[in-house]
């Protein structure tokens, strides 16, 4: 299996402040990886998702952006924090696409961002 | 990827069986059913996956009707660490490069002890 790094766990912003989020991955090379978000009470909403180095689909436009640095790094960045970006950051990796065997996610441990 | 309906929440004692239905009467026939859980303050872990037959793991099982149109997972002996809320997600293998990973409001299971 795979083991997902977050950090920080927690995290209380002001609003305009900028914003890096760090994800790296354990157990997998040339995962795909993915970034969620998860308003209080709510269900999961996928941001961002990379298949390989450098490279990075969008699901939803925002004041966000997500790079990739390295094969097993993620990172989640914003220049200014808006209230509405506070939530529950999730990062998530799969093992490339090999059957229905390897379509799991497995997902770290997240960071409660707060914007005040 | 289809839709699926869970109830919102459910109650089980502990140390008893917990069965959680889905139902999916749009499933086509290359959609696997999978199901996570998401742990208070935690991120979703997988549980279990099937595509026709039943299924067990360590976790739990997952029983599949004849018609593919419902599922339940099943919790052979609820601990209060199973206490969680339970997502149903239909993924279509067809659907390659398709990252999307649709999780609906699933549901919230309370251990009673």
């Amino acid at each position: 299996s795979q083991t997902i790094h977050q950090w920080p766990a927690t995290l209380v912003q002001p609003v305009g402040s900028p914003l890096s989020l760090e994800c790296t991955v354990e157990g997998t090379s040339n995962p795909n990886l993915y970034w969620y978000r998860q308003a209080a009470g709510r269900g999961l909403q996928l941001l961002f998702y990379s298949v390989g180095i450098g490279q990075i689909s969008s699901e939803v436009p925002q004041n966000l952006s997500a790079s990739r640095p390295q094969d097993r790094q993620f990172i989640l960045s914003s220049k200014k924090l808006l209230l509405s970006d506070s939530g529950f950051y999730l990062c998530a990796s799969r093992r490339p696409w090999g059957g229905h065997s390897t379509d799991t996610q497995y997902f770290g441990p997240g960071t409660r961002l707060t914007v005040l | 990827d289809a839709k699926t309906t869970q109830p919102n929440s459910m109650e089980s004692n502990e140390e008893e069986p917990v069965h959680l239905p889905c139902n999916h009467s749009t499933i086509s026939g290359t959609d696997y059913i999978h199901w996570y859980r998401q742990l208070p303050s935690q991120g979703p872990e997988y549980v279990i996956h099937g595509l026709t037959s039943n299924v067990n793991n360590r976790m739990a099982s997952l029983a599949i009707a004849e018609d593919r149109k419902s599922s339940t997972l099943i919790l052979h002996r609820a601990t209060l660490r199973d206490a969680a809320v339970y997502y149903c997600i239909l993924r279509d293998w067809r659907n390659f490069g398709n990252e999307k990973l649709t999780f609906g409001t699933g549901t919230r299971l309370t251990i009673i002890p």
